[in-house]
């Protein structure tokens, strides 16, 4: 699987979008992009993911660059309740591989 | 309803004592994994079981060892426990036909090991 980067932290205001960006340049062509978010003492939440068009559902919209090698989680109306690990996956869909997780960003939404 | 459920939530024990964390999901699905999360945050895959059988073991002592009795269920036993195994436990599961991007986690076991 692709190796990904990610800052270890940001922070945010309420109500305001929260871009959290995520490093892939070495994705190859058959790698989604996959998002999850861990938020304190729970077990991580798959929120998206996508091949080479941007997605959105409910939860969050997800923007690959045109080659790929990088993609930007938004949290458009970010709540304290969005405060959280988030982790950027880049991996083939199907198969026996196991999702392996990184450090993640650290996302603090403040009031 | 609880997609993922684990049991215990939460499990404080002596070093050299064995412990179970039981896990069972209602969604189906056919292949099922443990996760170890330490004191540092870092989440490690330690097995992978598709459909009863065990595809992924990653280095992890033989005192773990899981068991699947069906496609629901993926238990953890823990044989002499060791003040390392201190970490919280998370099950998760993913759909069939190979497509194991989609994690689903239940709510984590947290182990002390004193």
């Amino acid at each position: 699987d692709a190796k990904t980067t990610q800052p270890p932290s940001m922070d945010c205001a309420e109500g305001r979008a929260a871009n959290l960006p995520c490093n892939h340049s070495t994705i190859s062509g058959n790698e989604y992009v996959y998002w999850y978010r861990q938020i304190h003492s729970q077990g991580p939440q798959y929120i998206i993911h996508g091949l080479k068009n941007n997605e959105t559902n409910e939860m969050a919209s997800l923007i690959i660059t045109e080659d790929r090698k990088s993609s930007t989680l938004i949290l458009p109306h970010a709540t304290l309740r969005d405060t959280a690990v988030y982790y950027c996956i880049v991996r083939v869909r199907w198969g026996s591989y196991i999702p392996t997780f990184g450090r993640g960003t650290s996302l603090i939404v403040h009031p | 309803d609880t997609a993922v459920s684990q049991t215990p939530k939460y499990l404080v024990t002596q070093m050299g004592n064995d412990k179970s964390i039981k896990c069972e999901q209602n969604l189906g699905h056919d292949t099922m994994y443990w996760y170890k999360q330490d004191s540092k945050k870092f989440l490690k895959i330690m097995f992978s079981y598709n459909n009863k059988e065990l595809i992924i073991n990653e280095t992890v002592p033989n005192r773990f060892s899981p068991k699947s009795p069906d496609k629901a269920h993926l238990n953890l036993h823990i044989n002499s426990l060791e003040l390392g195994d201190s970490a919280v436990y998370f099950c998760a599961s993913s759909p069939p036909g190979g497509n194991t991007g989609e994690l689903f986690f239940g709510e984590g076991s947290r182990l002390t090991v004193l």
